[in-house]
């Protein structure tokens, strides 16, 4: 299995471009999320979502949609990027919602 | 509301040496906490977790942890360090009702160096 993985592993954008990061898992996880890490401030939850066509908010979700059309994949979309996006971008999957969260390998986003 | 603290932004110990990186947490009802550790340009990996049972969990890489209900503590520890030990640890506590259910609250980090 090749668990969570994730694509681009570093991207570049101009402030007001969009940009979609991608995240696929092969575990048959029912639960998938997006976090932000930024120095001094720990991982955050920007969305998450409980099964295929569910999804919600979280803590940071301005600036970022998701979707879940399939239980593998779980994009994340920047829809015009600003540079307080800059961030290290992670996905994250579990069996369920209450079970333990396994991690990508994250996306290193800057925006100029 | 739920909440984790680590009060130390880095922790420095010699490769042999007993290490502890330390959590507080915060949480109303039974706490669900967890470890994971990230090496340098790698994702989280999961560590070890506290659910219920027994105070003292052990996890992966011969780490292990102390739940503490009255100091509302999980500190990490390890009897002998590694050099390759040396990473970025966060606690999380995982939110336990309505809209937090199943989500996960990290601390801020603790940078764990061990030197040869």
């Amino acid at each position: 299995n090749a668990g969570v993985t994730q694509t681009p592993k570093f991207q570049v954008l101009k402030t007001g471009q969009s940009m979609t990061l991608q995240c696929a898992q092969d575990m048959n996880h029912e639960y998938m999320s997006w976090y932000r890490q930024d120095p001094g401030m720990g991982l955050r939850l920007i969305h998450y979502s409980v099964g295929a066509g569910i999804t919600d908010q979280g803590e940071v979700p301005n600036g970022y949609n998701v979707s879940r059309s399939t239980t593998e994949d779980f994009p994340l979309r920047l829809l015009s990027a600003a540079p307080s996006q800059t961030s290290v971008y992670f996905c994250a999957s579990s069996p369920g919602r209450t079970d333990t969260q396994y991690f990508g390998p994250g996306t290193r986003l800057t925006v100029l | 509301a739920q909440s984790v603290a680590q009060p130390e932004d880095q922790v420095n110990v010699a490769e042999g040496n007993p290490l502890t990186v330390k959590c507080t947490y915060s949480v109303s009802g039974n706490p669900y906490l967890f470890w994971y550790v990230q090496y340098p340009n790698r994702g989280l990996q999961f560590l070890l977790k506290y659910i219920t049972g027994d105070n003292l969990v052990k996890g992966s890489y011969g780490f292990e942890a102390e739940f503490n209900k009255s100091q509302t503590s999980f500190h990490l520890k390890k009897p002998s360090a590694l050099v390759s030990d040396s990473a970025l640890y966060f606690c999380a506590v995982r939110g336990v009702g309505g809209s937090t259910l199943g989500r996960l609250y990290f601390g801020r980090g603790t940078q764990l160096t061990v030197w040869p």
